[in-house]
């Protein structure tokens, strides 16, 4: 069991469709993160949120927009994906975004893009 | 630029065989230094970390010192399990970001 909750776990979605991937955590970690993973493959950031304000954002395409609503919630809604958008999502969530926090991951959401 | 190159995998070893993972990195300024672990179907899981100069991290009979001077964090055990069978990330953090090496699949047979 991990502290960080992702839902759904699996999604399977068409090109067409408008879909949201959820993380929730409890720590009281003030940064959150949203990672891509493709197989065999390390994460890659895509967003970071600092105090619930969007921090970094890695020049990563309109069609996927993250939201952070409070500090224990943050979105990722999705829309208009592409077959290449399949993979492994992945949120995190640390103390702070400072050198010495770890981050905390979620097991992630399975995403297939029909 | 910050960057982090792991030794390739596949890795195959033997129940109770001794592990070293090799990992190095460049990095700016004065990098924290992590390692990893993401069993199937999972997430990644912070398996241990080292924030300065010849720290150690430990866990789990896992070990790694952070060595400026040669730039590393490898990681070792003394004896694997087939429970260790994963893919080991190892990472720095600087800048207000992670990177991540390219992960070392570790299959331990009994």
């Amino acid at each position: 069991d991990t502290e960080v909750t992702q839902t759904p776990k699996h999604l399977v979605m068409g090109m067409t469709n408008k879909k949201s991937l959820k993380c929730e955590q409890h720590m009281g970690h003030r940064a959150m993160y949203w990672y891509k993973q493709k197989a065999k493959k390390p994460p890659e950031l895509m967003f970071v949120y600092s105090y619930e304000k969007l921090s970094i954002n890695e020049s990563v395409p309109s069609r996927f927009s993250p939201e952070c609503p409070n500090s224990s919630l943050l979105n990722l809604h999705l829309h208009a994906l592409q077959p290449e958008d399949s993979a492994l999502y992945l949120c995190a969530s640390s103390h702070s975004s400072g050198r010495e926090q770890p981050q905390h991951f979620g097991d992630g959401t399975r995403l297939s893009i029909l | 630029g910050n960057s982090v190159t792991q030794m390739e995998g596949p890795v195959t070893l033997s129940e109770e065989a001794f592990l070293t993972i090799n990992c190095t990195y460049t990095a700016t300024g004065y990098p924290s230094l992590f390692w990893y672990v993401q069993y199937p179907g999972e997430g990644l899981q912070l398996l241990l970390k080292a924030t300065k100069a010849d720290d150690k991290g430990s866990n789990k009979g896992f070990e790694a010192t952070y060595r400026k001077e040669t730039t590393s964090f490898h990681l070792e055990k003394g004896s694997v399990q087939v429970s260790d069978s994963a893919v080991y990330f190892c990472a720095l953090f600087t800048g207000n970001q992670f990177y991540f090496g390219t992960g070392t699949s570790l299959t331990v047979i009994p």
